[in-house]
């Protein structure tokens, strides 16, 4: 499979778990998403990788979110103290940039499905 | 920020009708714009893009036209379906608006 993997497909966790998820991309993408939806709304934007470096965060973001992409390749999304309104769908997306190109297509995982009891 | 807006948020149309679909941006440093589609329980998917060096752009019944001074830019889907029914998004600086729930009435 060549597109966006994510692990695991589903989480039910308990209220103040800690819970991590993966996202792998396609292998030649430089750029990585990670956004959450909710029943009824669009992705809401998390934060976003260039390689490596985390370039920009969601300022609704909670501090106990954190992201990484510790060799440009896969990213792992953690939330920590998870509470009831985590519960959410987390998609990643991953897209090839190049200089002076703002964006290009998106390529969606299937997501991540939390649900925080 | 980007802060980015869809009106309407629901339509239905008959088939065979045209819908179209606005989307308002906030940033003027925006210069790619996409539209994708998502069908219930999938992930979303691209369908049509625009870069802001032009102003219109056609893939057999689904457009894509694009007004940068007004900041907004809109998606135009001819003769529609019943597979066209879904939640259609725009996004610009990876900002995705709320979405417009899209029904083609057989």
């Amino acid at each position: 499979d060549t597109g966006v993997s994510q692990d695991p497909r589903h989480k039910i966790t308990k209220r103040g778990q800690n819970v991590t998820f993966r996202c792998d991309p396609i292998s030649e993408h430089n750029r990585l998403y990670w956004y959450r939806q909710t029943l009824g709304q669009g992705p809401e934007f998390l934060t976003y990788f260039q390689n490596e470096a985390q370039l920009e965060k969601s300022r609704l973001l909670s501090d106990r979110f954190s992201a990484e992409r510790p060799k440009g390749s896969f990213s792992t999304l953690e939330i920590q103290r998870t509470e009831q309104g985590d519960s959410a769908m987390y998609l990643c997306a991953s897209s090839l940039v190049w200089q002076g190109v703002q964006g290009t297509e998106a390529f969606f995982g299937q997501g991540t499905r939390l649900t925080v009891v | 920020g980007e802060n980015v807006e869809q009106h309407p948020s629901t339509l239905s149309v008959q088939e065979g009708d045209s819908a179209v679909i606005k989307c308002t941006y906030s940033d003027s440093a925006s210069n790619y714009f996409p539209w994708y589609k998502q069908e219930l329980g999938k992930r979303p998917q691209l369908i049509i893009d625009i870069r802001s060096n032009v102003g219109e752009k056609k893939d057999q019944r689904i457009a894509v036209t694009l007004n940068k001074t007004a900041k907004h830019f809109s998606l135009h889907i001819t003769e529609t379906q019943p597979e066209d029914s879904a939640v259609y998004f725009c996004a610009a600086l990876g900002v995705f608006g709320p979405g417009t729930s899209l029904s083609v009435i057989p």
